[in-house]
């Protein structure tokens, strides 16, 4: 059974770069794509963005500019960067896997860690 | 305020069937038929219980079903159980731009 875990620091200053990285166990890094997730204390799901096994990313627009993701696939994990920070970035971070049916890559993520709060404050 | 809308709570009784709406835009809902629901019980992972609108992955029950119509999407749960009791989420497909995105999640209570 694929696992995933986050780490990472649960507390990160304004200005500075919050780092966490997402390790999986149970399966390969291989032919899926590997998101990251935020929730805001009592907002919606928010997609950051994903990395593919190979490397290549994808992030969402409003975050674009200040997230950089990175895969190790030796080790089974993958990171985020996310720089810059403010209170608006608090909030619990989830790693998760994107569903691969019959081949096919579908649009929702079936296998996901537990989550880390991270709070943005000095 | 989430891209997608949806009751922030709803309630039943053990052996009841209710549902569960989320509202998009013809941006996502309403254009692509890639529609995904979550569950997620306090403290544990979300775990997927439809995608594809009507989709049921492997495991997951028969008493969760999932429709479309227009620019909405709806889970229904039948027979509800106490174990039933927990948040909710539905996602979409937005496009090449947005690419996912959910609604702000709604709480079931059993009663």
């Amino acid at each position: 059974q694929v696992q995933l875990q986050e780490s990472g620091p649960g507390l990160v200053k304004p200005s500075e770069t919050l780092s966490l990285t997402c390790t999986i166990s149970g399966g390969s890094m291989r032919n899926h794509y590997w998101s990251w997730i935020r929730q805001a204390p009592g907002k919606g799901l928010e997609w950051i963005g994903y990395i593919y096994h190979s490397g290549s990313t994808r992030y969402d627009p409003s975050l674009k500019s200040r997230v950089s993701m990175s895969v190790d696939t030796a080790r089974n994990q993958f990171s985020l960067k996310l720089s810059s920070v403010t209170a608006a970035d608090t909030a619990a971070y989830y790693c998760a896997r994107q569903l691969v049916a019959a081949d096919v890559v579908v649009f929702a993520f079936d296998m996901w860690g537990q989550g880390t709060m991270v709070t943005v404050s000095s | 305020q989430s891209a997608l809308t949806q009751p922030a709570s709803v309630s039943g009784s053990p052996g009841q069937s209710i549902t569960i709406s989320c509202t998009g835009t013809t941006s996502d809902v309403g254009t692509y038929d890639y529609v995904s629901w979550y569950q997620r019980h306090p403290g544990m992972a979300p775990k997927l219980i439809i995608y594809d609108v009507t989709e049921r992955p492997s495991g997951v029950s028969n008493r969760f079903s999932g429709s479309k119509s227009g620019n909405a999407a709806s889970l229904t749960i039948s027979g509800l159980q106490a174990e039933d009791e927990a948040d909710y989420y539905c996602s979409s497909y937005a496009g090449s731009t947005s690419f996912v995105i959910f609604g702000g999640g709604t709480k079931l209570t059993v009663l």
